[in-house]
């Protein structure tokens, strides 16, 4: 079935680059998504990726798809106290809506 | 305008009482979510509407009744819960639902955290 992966924990200083990994295993996945959610908020939508895309950069955002290993990765360069938080992955299952999401990453940034 | 709105913010039910947690939109979508997330993991899919009629039901306890009264609201009517089932209750919406290989952003609310004594 499908699945998500992430790892659980990210700790960088601020100023630093940080990078965020997910591999997933739904081939016939066309989306892909970052959410972030702050403590006690609602999940913010950050990017997304098509599929047949390798790269996508929104300001201080950089998406990585590796289509072939199943692998996505998410950049946030000189990262801040601010970008603390619970960051998810997320394929959209192509059955009705349905979201697969990953364990999430929790980042620390550390002044 | 990506907002979707969510009331009330915080919930405290005794396992008798009886409440509704409501979530509205503007944005013209035509699909509307409901998820349950435990602290620190993700979201679990609960119901999902499109275009106002049930489409997904995740074989969630009939204490959970979702309705769908038009395009902009959905409601999530709670009774007899239990302690375990206190969590972030999150709505979202998309402008329809995934079809064939087309896939819809979902756009989700702040939650109503709701808390069973």
């Amino acid at each position: 079935g499908e699945d998500v992966e992430q790892s659980l924990f990210l700790s960088v200083r601020e100023g630093d680059s940080s990078v965020i990994n997910c591999t997933y295993t739904d081939s016939s996945s066309t989306y892909l998504y970052w959410y972030k959610q702050e403590p006690g908020a609602g999940l913010q939508l950050l990017t997304y990726i098509f599929s047949n895309m390798d790269m996508k950069q929104d300001q201080r955002l950089t998406v990585l798809l590796n289509k072939k290993d199943k692998h996505l990765s998410l950049r946030i360069a000189d990262t801040q106290t601010g970008d603390s938080a619970i960051y998810f992955c997320a394929e959209a299952y192509n059955q009705g809506g349905k979201l697969i999401f990953g364990q999430g990453t929790e980042l620390s940034v550390k002044p | 305008d990506t907002e979707v709105t969510q009331t009330p913010k915080h919930l405290v039910m005794g396992m008798t009482n009886k409440k509704s947690l409501k979530c509205e939109q503007h944005m013209g979508h035509r699909a509307m979510y409901w998820y349950k997330q435990k602290a620190k993991k993700p979201p679990e899919l609960m119901f999902v509407y499109s275009y106002e009629k049930l489409s997904i039901n995740e074989s969630v306890p009939s204490r959970f009744s979702p309705e769908c009264p038009n395009s902009s609201l959905l409601n999530l009517h709670l009774h007899a819960l239990q302690p375990e089932d206190s969590a972030l209750y999150l709505c979202a919406s998309s402008q329809r639902l995934a079809g064939g290989t087309v896939t819809d952003t979902q756009y989700f609310g702040p939650g109503t955290r709701l808390t069973v004594l």
